[in-house]
């Protein structure tokens, strides 16, 4: 199974910062990558597939990266971007998530 | 309007059995590949199962594989996961999603599933 590590677990952020979380995979995985924001008692929405933001996803979201490392950036952070983030690969089954990157106001 | 709307959940002995439905509304079902995935109390997501637009093709998670069982019915719009022989560690919200090429791209609301004595 392909094994994904986000970093940091945690990340604690004011209003207009820029914000990187990181995703790693155990193994190459192409452009396959999706990146989804869970908000608080809700389902998680998808935000990033490879290099392509979802249609009205706002420009500040951004994502880089293919085999092994990826990126997802908040150039400037507002209030409603304050969730967990998560990645997930497609490359193979079973179709693994990283554990979780929970953005938090400072 | 397009949406996933899942049921069955509820509280359950370990060991007991429990059918998960979904809903399909607003989007032709029978296209698209329907997974299942779950989040325990306070986790992060697992992705579950996989089923095929057609059913041709099912893939499970190593956690569940052998116990539950991803189905559907495209007459009815309707995704099933029955889910046998229950354990403590398969508490959990269970959504399931549409699979849109090698994405995730809707999800239901969830159902919350509690295994305990």
């Amino acid at each position: 199974d392909i094994q994904m590590t986000q970093s940091p677990p945690s990340v604690s952020a004011s209003i207009g910062d820029r914000v990187t979380i990181t995703c790693r995979a155990s193994q190459g995985i192409g452009d396959r990558l999706a990146w989804y924001q869970q908000k608080s008692g809700k389902a998680p929405v998808l935000i990033y597939v490879a290099s392509s933001l979802q249609s009205g996803v706002p420009s500040r979201f951004s994502g880089s990266g293919s085999g092994t490392d990826f990126t997802l950036t908040i150039s400037s952070l507002q209030p409603e971007d304050f969730a967990t983030y998560y990645c997930q690969q497609s490359e193979s089954f079973p179709q693994t998530f990283g554990q979780g990157t929970k953005v938090e106001i400072k | 309007q397009v949406q996933l709307v899942e049921s069955g959940g509820g509280e359950v002995q370990p060991g007991r059995s429990l059918r998960l439905s979904c809903a399909a509304s607003g989007f032709t079902f029978s296209n698209f590949g329907m997974h299942w995935v779950r989040q325990a109390p306070g986790k992060g997501l697992e992705w579950v199962a996989v089923i095929w637009y057609d059913a041709s093709n099912q893939h499970y998670a190593d956690s569940v594989k052998g116990r539950f069982t991803i189905s559907r019915d495209n007459s009815r719009n309707t995704l099933h996961l029955q889910m046998n022989s229950l354990r403590a560690e398969d508490t959990a919200v269970y959504y399931c999603a549409r699979r849109s090429g090698i994405v995730i791209d809707m999800w239901g609301q969830g159902t919350m599933v509690t295994v305990s004595s």
